[in-house]
């Protein structure tokens, strides 16, 4: 089993729509939870961290729940702009590594 | 530009050569990463680094790849004896503070290996 597991689509919504990605981790002593935004052959960039009762940052909402080990984003009123790829992010207990998913593609279609 | 910055940024390069990459982080930060990343998957940890000291090293990584820090700023990771299989983006990123923050990607180093 993948230590970060992500559906990597394609997920191809309208502009307007609300879209909801989930990611599940294996290791349930993993402390940090971060999402991703990769453009295409650029570079990844931090979108949001995951806090255990959930933040929301304009139209994207991140939530964690512990007991089943995932971790949602929530797009709302989807844009153009944001096609990409999101990538889950987990970091272990003890250590500063950081594990990625396989990201999860969008696509929003006017 | 205070971002995290690697060279170069392309290297083609025939099977069995050796190649190296740098990668210079952001100034302040004292924790260095290494990433590959081939389409259509996400950045797969190779190893990372904590000031000069290598913490750990990913056990999917061949003895033929080697990273080093020597003094705590640069870091080069080397890839000896190239195979096809090598051909990837290798990102380098850095942070800082505690408890695990950001990671700061630079544009990543293209290998194609022929």
């Amino acid at each position: 089993r993948k230590e970060v597991e992500q559906d990597p689509g394609p997920f191809n919504v309208p502009e307007g729509a609300t879209v909801a990605f989930n990611c599940t981790y294996s290791n349930s002593a993993s402390q940090s939870f971060f999402w991703y935004r990769q453009d295409c052959r650029k570079e990844p960039k931090l979108l949001m961290s995951v806090y255990s009762s959930g933040n929301e940052d304009g139209r994207f909402t991140a939530q964690l729940n512990r007991a089943s080990q995932y971790i949602s984003l929530l797009i709302r009123d989807s844009k153009l702009s944001d096609s990409a790829t999101y990538l889950c992010v987990v970091n272990g207990p003890g250590t500063y590594k950081y594990i990625f998913g396989t990201g999860t593609r969008l696509k929003v279609l006017a | 530009d205070t971002g995290v910055s690697q060279d170069p940024r392309h290297k083609i390069t025939k099977r069995g050569q050796n190649v190296t990459f740098r990668c210079d982080p952001i100034s302040e930060h004292n924790r260095l990463y290494w990433y590959r990343q081939t389409l259509g998957q996400g950045p797969e940890f190779l190893t990372y680094f904590q000031n000069e000291a290598q913490l750990e090293k990913s056990r999917l990584l061949s003895d033929r790849f080697s990273a080093e820090r020597p003094k705590g700023s640069f870091s080069t990771l080397e890839i000896q004896r190239t195979e096809q299989g090598d051909s990837a983006m290798y990102l380098c990123a850095s942070s800082a503070g505690t408890p695990p923050g950001e990671l700061f990607f630079g544009e990543g180093s293209r290998l194609t290996v022929l």
